[in-house]
């Protein structure tokens, strides 16, 4: 089945120390997400892809970084990961970009759960 | 700029009761509207959607009509089950970007 796929499912790094979360996916969409969603909130969208532009959202710390190296893969690369880093990291695709009058539905991955020691 | 407001949880009934979770959105033009479902340490999963107005989705019971005039789009299902326990996030797609509400969490008690 096509499908999102996001490795590791869970993640420990300790303060300070690089982590890079990785997404592939096998719909052959052009767009790849990535969210940030802390307990009992909402997904907040940190970047996206379309195709290789990279759209950074305007309060994204600059701590997060992204690489989309072919269509399949996405990674979520945290340069110092701080305890306020501590989070469920979504990868999602989506067939265009989101635009008025479109039916702009989006596929997530599991997710990556990062905890930060 | 655009924004989605849903009721706040948690939500609490019994097996079989009636559910509505209420969803009301603020955008300019004809946004695409989605609700969708995330169960426990999984990713979020479209539960059903509508594109323009007077739309009706409907998904494994669960449906909603886009409604222009007071701008919502409430869930309802007839009669929940256990396995219907999750977070529900409504959402609406314009100007490049979805925006996602707060979420909604449902307890079905057996």
């Amino acid at each position: 089945d096509a499908m999102v796929i996001q490795n590791p499912r869970y993640q420990v790094t300790q303060f300070g120390k690089p982590v890079t979360l990785s997404c592939s996916q096998t719909l052959n969409h052009n767009v790849m997400y990535w969210y940030q969603q802390k307990s009992s909130q909402a997904p907040k969208l940190l970047f996206h892809y379309y195709d290789k532009d990279f759209n950074n959202e305007a309060d994204t710390p600059d701590n997060f970084q992204s690489r989309r190296p072919n269509t399949s893969f996405c990674f979520l690369d945290i340069r110092s990961p701080g305890l306020g880093d501590a989070a469920m990291y979504l990868c999602a695709t989506s067939r265009t970009q989101a635009q008025r009058g479109n039916s702009n539905e989006q596929f997530f991955g599991p997710g990556t759960r990062l905890t930060v020691l | 700029g655009d924004s989605v407001t849903q009721m706040e949880g948690p939500v609490t009934l019994s097996e079989e009761a009636f559910l509505t979770i209420n969803c009301t959105y603020t955008a300019t033009g004809y946004p695409s509207l989605f609700w969708y479902v995330q169960y426990p340490g999984e990713g979020l999963q479209l539960l059903l959607k509508a594109t323009k107005a007077d739309d009706k989705g409907s998904n494994k019971g669960f449906e909603a009509t886009y409604r222009k005039e007071t701008t919502s789009f409430h869930l309802e299902k007839g009669s929940v089950q256990v396995s219907d326990s999750a977070v529900y996030f409504c959402a609406l797609t314009g100007g490049f970007k979805t925006i996602f509400g707060a979420g909604t969490r449902l307890f079905v008690k057996a």
